[in-house]
């Protein structure tokens, strides 16, 4: 069943610390993204990665950072220079190519405890 | 200025009535158009994709895309309570890379 799996579903983060998100995919796509999603707002680009061993900041890149080590995994980690890390985050992966869909996993909540 | 424009509504409809949702875009750039529905709390769902001007329809959905006017729409029709969520469109240009959203429209359809 192929898919792009987000984990945890939920993630609460204490001050001053570092978190990882968790986003793998079996749809052997090249391209993965990460994005941030505020209430009221529309998807903002942290992340994306085209190859592996190789990703692009986005428009909001500050206090993120990503590897891109496999070509099925794309882990997020939000660090403590991240002021207001609250936010729905959501992965996604497509082939190469502009014509190719994009996908998305089911998001991950963080929150600040 | 942002480079897409959403209508922000929220909307809310009686079962069975028309739904139009639009988008409007500054970069000629774009040749890509997609529209995608996310239910609260999961990720986004890809509905329609085109890439022309012109109308494309799949069931109750119709895209229609004027690249001279730079305006996307997204026609439900029959609309029923489980179309209830946000409508997010997207667009991208011909290099292969990131996708731009709009905000978003939220949606409910009343029994």
């Amino acid at each position: 069943d192929g898919g792009i799996t987000q984990s945890p579903k939920y993630l609460f983060r204490k001050e001053g610390q570092n978190v990882t998100l968790s986003c793998e995919q079996n749809l052997n796509h090249d391209a993965m993204y990460w994005y941030r999603q505020d209430p009221g707002q529309g998807l903002r680009l942290i992340y994306y990665s085209q190859i592996v061993n190789d990703f692009q900041k986005g428009d909001i890149a500050e206090g993120y950072s990503v590897s891109r080590e496999k070509k099925e995994s794309f882990p997020l980690t939000v660090t403590s220079a991240q002021k207001n890390p609250t936010a729905f985050y959501l992965c996604a992966s497509s082939g190469q190519g502009a014509r190719e869909k994009l996908f998305f996993g089911s998001g991950t909540q963080l929150s600040v405890l | 200025q942002k480079e897409v424009e959403q209508d922000p509504g929220p909307l809310s409809v009686p079962e069975g009535a028309i739904v139009s949702l639009n988008c409007t875009y500054s970069n000629s750039a774009f040749q890509y158009f997609m529209w995608y529905r996310q239910y609260s709390r999961k990720g986004p769902e890809l509905l329609m994709y085109t890439y022309s001007s012109g109308n494309k329809e799949d069931g109750r959905f119709t895209a229609q895309v004027d690249k001279s006017s730079k305006y996307i729409s997204l026609f439900i029709r029959d609309s029923q309570p489980s179309d209830s969520a946000t409508y997010l469109c997207a667009m991208k240009g011909t290099n292969a890379g990131k996708s731009t959203f709009g905000d978003g429209t939220t949606l409910t359809v009343k029994p």
